[in-house]
């Protein structure tokens, strides 16, 4: 059973608009998220993250919301280029931070067109 | 500054035989992961080590899976006798402790004929 799901396997959006990447999560006891991006043959990259006591975390052109009732979290990109092309995983895991395991969705593949 | 290190970053071999993957983790770090990336599940942790000590390995798939972290500048995965369904990205990522984030090898790539 996914803890962490992205619903949406792929995002195409037009240079300069808002990207909006959304996630769900079932497990209650998750209390810090990530988003992490990932180029074709490359590791995935950390982009931001956001502890459960906060619900908005900026940084630059992405911003990351969590609505803690509704088990969800998205992130915006705004304004999108394409070199935001890329795989955008969410990612979650309990205990404060990243030295324990993350739970990763399957990702959605946003492409931004010139 | 080296990143995380893995090798090879392809292989292709044939079911039954034995394939070891490589990581390398970044100089100072004192945790060190390993994923598994299909089409069918995503990307799902395998064992995670900290210092050298396995913590959780509950999400290697079966006996066939092993993994070692022999000192803190390297880790190996084993998989014997390996399966077609092991085909996958493998990963392996490190963080210092107290760190915000994990860093991400560009993984190995593997095939099972």
């Amino acid at each position: 059973d996914q803890q962490v799901k992205q619903n949406s396997p792929s995002l195409s959006v037009q240079e300069g608009r808002i990207s909006i990447l959304n996630c769900d999560y079932t497990n209650s006891m998750f209390d810090y998220f990530l988003w992490y991006k990932k180029y074709p043959a490359e590791g995935p990259t950390f982009l931001i993250s956001i502890s459960s006591i906060k619900d908005k975390n900026e940084d630059g052109r992405f911003t990351v919301f969590l609505n803690k009732s509704a088990k969800h979290l998205s992130l915006h990109i705004v304004p999108s280029q394409p070199g935001d092309s890329a795989v955008y995983f969410c990612a979650a895991s309990e205990g404060g931070g990243s030295n324990y395991k993350l739970t990763f969705g399957k990702g959605t593949l946003l492409t931004v067109n010139p | 500054d080296a990143g995380v290190i893995q090798s090879p970053r392809h292989e292709v071999t044939e079911m039954g035989q034995e394939v070891t993957l490589r990581c390398k983790p970044i100089s100072g770090h004192n945790s060190l992961f390993w994923y598994r990336q299909t089409m069918m599940r995503g990307l799902e942790l395998l064992i995670y080590f900290n210092n050298n000590v396995p913590i959780d390995d509950s999400g290697m798939p079966e006996d066939r899976f092993s993994a070692k972290m022999p000192n803190a500048s390297f880790s190996t995965l084993k998989i014997q006798p390996s399966e077609p369904r092991d085909s996958a990205v493998y990963f392996c990522a490190s963080i210092v402790g107290g760190g915000e984030t994990q860093y991400f090898g560009p993984g190995t790539r593997l095939l099972v004929l």
